[in-house]
């Protein structure tokens, strides 16, 4: 298995506080991504990054922020968590942005806004 | 990125060849197709791509249109394991911008 932690796996926090997750790998791939999943909808993707301090944004970014001071860490933070980000929350890590070049996902994290 | 549109579910009998297809008309020379499966309660895990030849691997078969607008993947002996979402994406070859966009798979299930 790809080596990817996702950290921590189960969080409930309070509506308006911060969350901060926390993607690590030990691979050594450049890009990392942060997808949320929604009970009956696919994947859809918050922001990506292909290198320290490289990041872009996805399909919905809003309300999210995202980190990478180090090749290992990818961090998402919720600035003031609202209950619509209730969700899982995935990450996953790609050796390039290449079509040729398969992605591996981590284990998710469910977060829980109330 | 160019888009892929699957049935939303199967159905599977046990110890039977499952054909998931997918079409994905606009794809560009240099797309990769790839393919991606989600178990319940799990992260998605890769399955298998190609560009243009069909591909073997030990978890699947992918068989690529010759025009390439459409794809393939056969589970050549379907479990009860092999339930799950899969997602028909296609990826770019060029390293910048390659976003790595889901849509909304194909459930298949699979009877004993």
């Amino acid at each position: 298995d790809a080596g990817i932690t996702q950290s921590p796996r189960h969080k409930v926090t309070e509506t308006g506080t911060p969350v901060t997750l926390r993607c690590h790998q030990t691979e050594n791939h450049r890009y990392m991504y942060w997808y949320r999943q929604d009970p009956g909808h696919g994947l859809r993707l918050i922001h990506y990054s292909y290198g320290v301090k490289d990041t872009d944004k996805g399909e919905v970014s809003d309300g999210y922020s995202v980190s990478r001071s180090k090749t290992e860490d990818f961090l998402l933070t919720l600035e003031s968590a609202t209950s619509s980000q209730t969700s899982v929350y995935f990450c996953a890590i790609a050796p390039t942005g290449r079509g040729d070049t398969e992605a591996f996902f981590g284990q998710g994290t469910r977060l829980t806004v109330v | 990125d160019a888009k892929t549109t699957q049935p939303n579910s199967m159905e599977s009998n046990e110890e039977e060849p499952v054909h998931l297809p997918c079409n994905h008309s606009t794809i560009s020379g240099t797309d990769y197709i790839h393919w991606y499966r989600q178990l319940p309660s799990q992260g998605p895990e890769y399955v298998i791509h190609g560009l243009t030849s069909n591909v073997n691997n030990r978890m699947a078969s992918l068989a690529i249109a010759e025009d390439r607008k459409s794809s393939t993947l056969i589970l050549h002996r379907a479990t009860l394991r092999d339930a799950a979402v899969y997602y028909c994406i296609l990826r770019d070859l060029q390293e910048y911008g390659n976003k790595l966009v889901f849509g909304a798979g194909t459930i298949l299930r699979v009877k004993s």
